[in-house]
């Protein structure tokens, strides 16, 4: 267990609606990133948060939008969804946010769209 | 543009041989890289690490090699074990920076 919680587990919805993705992070991390990985592919960075403030962009669709609250949870939202956006979502954290940190991975959320 | 290339979809051994994954990178700038562990419907896990002042770095039956003039990285599993079998993610990042690049993954499978 990494200590990072997502919830849903499974989330099946169709194409044009909205989600929200959840995740805790383990206690005392400050940083949170958000991964997609699709059918056969490898983890795609999205985004990262910092102590609630954004700290780094990857290939996130300006459809997908990411926070971090106070709280240090996050929140991924999908909307406008389409076929292509099935796959898994990956939350990690990791207590500084630099690049030589372990990160710790939830168990993801897997996103199915019809 | 993919920064960080695991070209080795999968990789079959035989239990209590040597496991040699690869790793290529494009990105002079990286000079931290990670390897992650992934079990079917579970996250990644840390396997180990490296920075690019060091050429190898040993964790039990787990080494990591860097050759940064060729830009390549491999981790070898000695002896190999079932248990081992999994996805394993070759990641890069550069200290002070905040993203950290994943590879597509090895799928390895190692057989008793």
């Amino acid at each position: 267990d990494s200590g990072v919680t997502q919830t849903p587990k499974h989330l099946i919805t169709a194409t044009g609606q909205r989600v929200t993705l959840r995740c805790s992070p383990r206690s005392g991390d400050l940083s949170v990133y958000w991964y997609q990985q699709s059918l056969d592919q490898g983890l795609q960075f999205l985004i990262q948060y910092y102590n609630g403030e954004e700290r780094a962009k990857g290939n996130i669709l300006e459809r997908f939008s990411a926070q971090q609250f106070p709280d240090l949870h996050s929140e991924l939202n999908l909307s406008s969804l389409e076929l292509g956006d099935s796959a898994l979502y990956f939350c990690a954290s990791s207590f500084t946010g630099q690049g030589e940190d372990e990160q710790f991975f939830g168990p993801g959320t897997r996103l199915t769209v019809l | 543009d993919q920064q960080v290339k695991q070209n080795s979809p999968s990789l079959s051994v035989q239990e209590g041989r040597i496991s040699i994954l690869n790793c290529d990178y494009t990105n002079s700038m990286f000079d931290y890289f990670l390897w992650y562990k992934k079990y079917p419907a579970e996250g990644p896990t840390f396997l180990i690490s490296i920075s690019s002042i060091k050429d190898k770095n040993e964790d039990g039956r787990f080494t990591v090699f860097l050759n940064k003039s060729a830009k390549h990285l491999s981790l070898h599993i000695v002896p190999s074990q079932p248990g081992d079998s999994a996805v394993y993610f070759c990641a890069a990042s550069d200290t002070g920076g905040f993203k950290t690049i994943f590879g597509a993954g090895t799928r390895l499978f190692v057989k008793a």
